[in-house]
């Protein structure tokens, strides 16, 4: 069955990067993007980005960009997510989300709690 | 960006009864493709959202045919008949057809 597992909770301090992982089980990893979702209480859910799990294309929606940070291992079907210059406000729930052939998000990994506090 | 409207914000459901939530987004979600990407997810507390309905009208592998996705353009709605108990939660609806993607702010059904 299909799995993302994602890494877990992370406690940062402001300024400080933080890299999420990603690990897809059940599926050819290269046959469906990932994309990457933001949930915090206040802003609700905000899409990231996502990557072509195959060329390692990119695209970010622009609030993001110069924030995050999307690659992936094929050798151990894993994305990534680097999140810099961290601040208060990237705190939230992070999660990866698979794509499927009619679009939308069918699989969605368990979700990563980033904390950013002094 | 897209703006998704969900309305109402909280709905309060008798089990076995039913109800339906609107979503409105800000532009016409008919792709170039002729495709409308809009879906429909339930966040259950302290779990990962999961998907119902998508292209506007289709029960994802799973989804009991108690939900129903109806809708065209910039008008949408998610029926849900015979509500029981696993069904509370949040519910969102996605854009997938404009980047970048978006959701509404979610719609709360919780229990009479």
């Amino acid at each position: 069955q299909v799995q993302l597992q994602q890494s877990g909770a992370e406690l940062a301090k402001p300024g400080s990067s933080v890299k999420i992982s990603c690990k897809a089980s059940g599926y050819t990893f290269t046959t469906y993007y990932i994309s990457w979702i933001k949930q915090t209480t206040g802003q609700g859910l905000e899409y990231v980005g996502y990557i072509n799990t195959g060329s390692g294309g990119t695209d970010y929606n622009e609030k993001f960009k110069g924030k995050a940070t999307l690659t992936v291992d094929k050798s151990s079907s894993t994305a990534f997510m680097q999140l810099s210059s961290l601040t208060p406000d990237d705190s939230a729930v992070y999660y990866c989300a698979r794509s499927n052939s009619f679009g939308g998000f069918a699989y969605w990994g368990q979700g990563t709690l980033v904390t950013v506090s002094s | 960006d897209v703006v998704m409207t969900q309305t109402p914000v909280s709905l309060s459901v008798s089990l076995g009864g039913q109800t339906s939530i609107s979503c409105r987004s800000s532009q016409s979600l008919v792709h170039s493709d002729g495709n409308t990407y809009l879906y429909w997810y339930l966040q259950k507390p302290g779990q990962s959202p999961q998907l119902l309905i998508y292209k506007v009208s289709n029960r994802f592998s799973g989804v009991p045919d108690r939900f129903s996705g109806s809708g065209s353009g910039t008008d949408f709605t998610l029926k849900i008949s015979r509500v029981e108990p696993e069904d509370l939660g949040v519910y969102y609806c996605y854009q997938g057809t404009h980047y970048p993607y978006t959701f509404g702010a979610g719609t709360k059904l919780e229990l009479k």
